[in-house]
């Protein structure tokens, strides 16, 4: 079975530019998450949805950044314009939920590195 | 706010030992708590999943211990082997689906 897919694996560009990252969630799951991982701050949430909906945005860093889920297949994130300190590995994560169960494990895909000089 | 730590110096153990890492957690009280393990280059991946309910669960070499009390949840490698060098994370829940997740702790075994 296909995991979360994510695309592109490495990213480098420069200050200014926009960026997008892409994600495929497992087939059936309906929540999707993501986050940023640096040494410095560990994994953080930035953003989840729940049936393409958001359902919170609280971790985005500011307004540079923004994530979409147009359909249950597809989601993006996007920073407009880049910064070096965006520079991180992205990951993008789904699961399931089973009604009011939130108790299940994540999916994550493999990531993108990003980086910005 | 609430506070996960875990050992923040890397775990060197021998072939053969059980590697017990440690998650400790402040200000929350989570309904559960899961551990994941990364290798470097990946993301992360789901090993197990504890209730605040449930005081022990194991999986093949696996066990996780889970004290509310102590605010702390034990995670244990059994037999460890030079495959299961790799970083681990516990994660706990918060809000409603959201995962807060440790710094994770660094496992090498040695041959």
């Amino acid at each position: 079975d296909a995991g979360v897919i994510q695309s592109p694996r490495h990213e480098v560009t420069e200050m200014g530019q926009e960026v997008t990252l892409r994600c495929k969630p497992i087939s059936g799951h309906n929540s999707l998450f993501w986050y940023r991982q640096t040494m410095m701050r560990g994994l953080e949430l930035l953003i989840y949805f729940n049936n393409n909906v958001p359902i919170d945005d609280s971790g985005m860093p500011e307004d540079r950044f923004s994530a979409k889920m147009p359909n249950a297949s597809f989601s993006t994130l996007k920073i407009q314009p880049s910064e070096p300190r965006d520079s991180a590995v992205y990951f993008c994560a789904s699961s399931p939920r089973q009604g009011k169960r939130w108790d299940q494990p994540q999916h994550f895909g493999d990531g993108t590195r990003l980086s910005i000089l | 706010s609430q506070k996960i730590e875990q050992n923040s110096e890397a775990l060197n153990i021998q072939e053969g030992k059980t590697a017990t890492l440690t998650c400790n957690y402040t200000n929350y009280s989570p309904a559960y708590l899961q551990w994941y393990r990364q290798d470097p280059g990946r993301g992360p991946v789901f090993l197990l999943l504890i209730r605040e309910n449930e005081k022990e669960k194991r999986k093949e070499r696996l066990k996780v211990t889970f004290d509310t009390t102590l605010k702390q949840s034990l995670f244990h490698i059994t037999a460890s082997q030079p495959a299961d060098s790799a970083t681990y994370l516990c994660a706990l829940d918060w809000q409603g689906g959201k995962l807060i997740f440790g710094q994770g702790t660094e496992l090498s075994v040695k041959p």
